[in-house]
């Protein structure tokens, strides 16, 4: 089982929709999440953390579930700008910070 | 530098040829970070780079595979013997803090990568 699992997708959703996806980790002691974004052929980059209240940035949200070891992150009114891969990253207790990534969710926005 | 720089942005090698790949992290950025990301895939860990000292190397698939930075800023991914298989995106990351795992909130700023394709 990989530590970090996404559903690959493609979600394909028009302009104006709210879309969600979930992230399911194995490690329990896991203490630092994130979303990152990557459009195609570039690089990752920090989308937002996760902190266990929840946390908003405009029209993105974040949920991170300890109990049932699992993290979302809510679009809303998307945008096509938006269209990218959504990568959960994780850092497990005791590896030195390694980001450890699950596989993304593609999002495409249409009109 | 304004960012993580990696060079060569493309390489292409013929099955058996050796590869060098660096990475020139932001000026005093402590922590490096090597991945690799297959077609499809995450970036999936290779090495880790606290200033000279490599803390972490298990991430790295063979021993064809060997990363160094001796002055503790930039870094190179050596690749020795290539395979097909080695075919990829070599990512670089770095971090100004060190990597302490715990609550450790700090961004990470990756470059643009390596993209490498073995014929």
């Amino acid at each position: 089982r990989k530590e970090v699992e996404q559903d690959p997708g493609p979600f394909n959703v028009p302009e104006g929709a709210t879309v969600a996806f979930n992230c399911t980790y194995s490690n329990s002691a896991s203490q630092s999440f994130f979303w990152y974004r990557q459009d195609c052929r570039k690089e990752p980059k920090l989308l937002m953390s996760v902190y266990s209240s929840g946390n908003e940035d405009g029209r993105f949200t974040a949920q991170l579930n300890r109990a049932s070891q699992y993290i979302s992150l809510l679009i809303r009114d998307s945008k096509l700008s938006d269209s990218a891969t959504y990568l959960c990253v994780v850092i497990p207790t005791g590896t030195a910070s390694k980001l450890t990534f699950g596989t993304g969710t593609r999002l495409q926005v249409t009109l | 530098g304004a960012g993580v720089s990696q060079s060569p942005r493309y390489k292409v090698a013929k099955r058996g040829q050796d590869v060098a790949l660096r990475c020139d992290p932001i000026s005093g950025h402590v922590s490096l970070f090597w991945y690799q990301q297959a077609l499809g895939q995450g970036p999936e860990f290779l090495t880790y780079f606290q200033n000279e000292a490599q803390l972490d190397k298990s991430g790295l698939p063979s021993d064809r595979f060997f990363a160094e930075r001796p002055e503790g800023s930039v870094s190179t991914l050596k690749i020795q013997r290539t395979q097909q298989e080695d075919s990829a995106v070599y990512l670089c990351a770095s971090s100004l803090e060190q990597a302490l795992g715990q609550g450790y909130k700090g961004g990470y700023t990756f470059g643009s990568g390596t993209r490498l394709t073995v014929v």
